[in-house]
């Protein structure tokens, strides 16, 4: 069965640069939500999209912004990087109509040196 | 999570049950999980309960809710090394889908 794609796998970043983490949601699937997960933490909410609108902001740091586009893929764009940035970045999408049920992909590892 | 407490280990010997709980303090949560999480790994969605049943059974899975005091139960019936992973509570409403998760379990299975 298809699953969340996210893109790229590993991420290695210097402080103050730019990032941008892409996310290919389940066919069908219209939902897509963001997460960071820190070394040794549960994973935190971020943002959420709902064909291809806001529906759910989380704590989110102004540096970073999201969209979700016509096709449904979603990209988490990160600017002036600092050092705690370095987490995993997960998406999850949800299916038409189950908004409730979140698949998630297998993350990208952003590193910042 | 602060507002989703679970005990962060548990070892047990193989073919033996394991019992995971967590605790949530919102009343209105709507929707319980469970998810495993292998390292490295992405969050993989074991089994989920609506607050209005109290028990869900999926395989060797069992899920049991409290709703009056709130505790959430995973039983993992004849647990195998497989098995061993971080699983994760988390907790959701109709208001909005996002995940609240608990700190994790970390589960050791022994052979």
């Amino acid at each position: 069965a298809a699953g969340v794609i996210q893109s790229p796998r590993h991420l290695i970043k210097e402080k103050r640069e730019t990032a941008t983490l892409k996310c290919y949601p389940i066919p069908r699937h219209d939902t897509v939500y963001w997460y960071q997960q820190g070394p040794g933490q549960d994973p935190q909410f971020l943002i959420s999209f709902y064909e291809k609108m806001q529906s759910d902001k989380g704590s989110i740091p102004d540096r970073f912004s999201a969209q979700q586009f016509s096709d449904y893929h979603s990209e988490l764009n990160m600017s002036s990087l600092e050092l705690g940035d370095s987490a995993l970045y997960f998406c999850a999408s949800s299916p038409v109509g189950d908004s409730y049920e979140q698949y998630f992909g297998p993350g990208t590892r952003l590193t910042v040196t | 999570g602060e507002d989703v407490e679970q005990s962060l280990f548990l070892s047990v010997r193989e073919g033996d049950s394991s019992v995971i709980n967590c605790t949530y303090t919102d009343s209105s949560s709507t929707y319980l999980y469970w998810y495993k999480q292998e390292p490295g790994a992405g969050l993989q969605l074991l089994t989920y309960i609506f607050s209005n049943m109290d028990m869900k059974q999926d395989q060797r899975l069992t899920v049991l809710l409290n709703k009056k005091d709130k505790h959430l139960s995973l039983r993992i019936a004849d647990t195998q090394t497989g098995d061993s992973a971080i699983y994760f509570c988390a907790e959701s409403k109709d208001s909005s889908y996002k995940l609240i998760f608990g700190s994790g379990t970390r589960l050791l299975v022994r052979p």
